[in-house]
């Protein structure tokens, strides 16, 4: 079945730097990855998301890439904020979503 | 605020009791999934339901089930429970393949 990898296990940056999360998969079939935040005592939250027909996806502060020969994915954040500490999962489905697989997730602290 | 909506929040039981946990998907969502969530771990998938029918299943334990009802709400039955039970329970609802995830059940087995 599926595997999801993801590093780093935690990550701390400054203020206003940027941050870089990397997944890799096994399974050449998997067409959807999405990124979730979950905030202390929180559930996760969908932050974005890409497709295996799109190489690269940006809303804002946040980017997603896809290398789909290489099999894996990466969250990028610029100007972080205090406000992006959380623990971010990153997943790879096919299937319409019934064979969801999550990273172990990312701790990411944001120094003031 | 996802739309999932989950209940009760908290639950502290002992051990070898039975709890029922509850999730009302989004509106219009068809499938409801299952996940636990122990200290400090990943999303372990536990169960998926579709329409009311059981469409996937995960590292559920013998002692777990779930059923999703004709309105679509979805209730995660645990029994004889132990301490390492003890975790975060959540449900997420999708209609496609993005799912959205309620605010969870913080269960505490003593």
């Amino acid at each position: 079945g599926e595997n999801v990898e993801q590093h780093p296990s935690t990550l701390s940056v400054q203020e206003g730097d940027s941050a870089v999360i990397k997944c890799t998969y096994s399974d050449s079939a998997s067409n959807y990855f999405p990124w979730y935040k979950q905030e202390l005592g929180k559930g996760p939250q969908l932050i974005i998301d890409i497709r295996s027909n799109v190489g690269e996806k940006k809303d804002q502060r946040i980017a997603v890439t896809l290398n789909k020969t290489a099999k894996h994915f990466s969250l990028h954040i610029t100007e972080t904020q205090p406000e992006d500490s959380a623990v971010y999962f990153c997943a790879a489905s096919k299937n319409y979503g019934q064979n969801f697989v999550f990273g172990p997730g990312t701790r990411l602290s944001v120094l003031p | 605020d996802s739309g999932v909506t989950q209940t009760p929040k908290h639950l502290i039981t002992a051990t070898g009791q039975r709890v029922t946990l509850r999730c009302s998907p989004r509106s219009g969502d068809l499938s409801v999934y299952w996940y636990q969530q122990s200290l400090d771990q990943g999303l372990q998938f536990l169960i998926q339901y579709y329409n009311g029918e059981e469409r996937a299943k995960g590292n559920i334990l013998e002692r777990f089930s779930a059923q999703q009802f004709p309105d679509l709400h979805s209730e995660l039955n645990l029994s004889s429970l132990e301490l390492g039970d003890s975790a975060l329970y959540f449900c997420a609802s999708s209609l496609g393949e993005t799912q959205y995830f309620g605010p969870g059940t913080r269960l505490l087995v003593l």
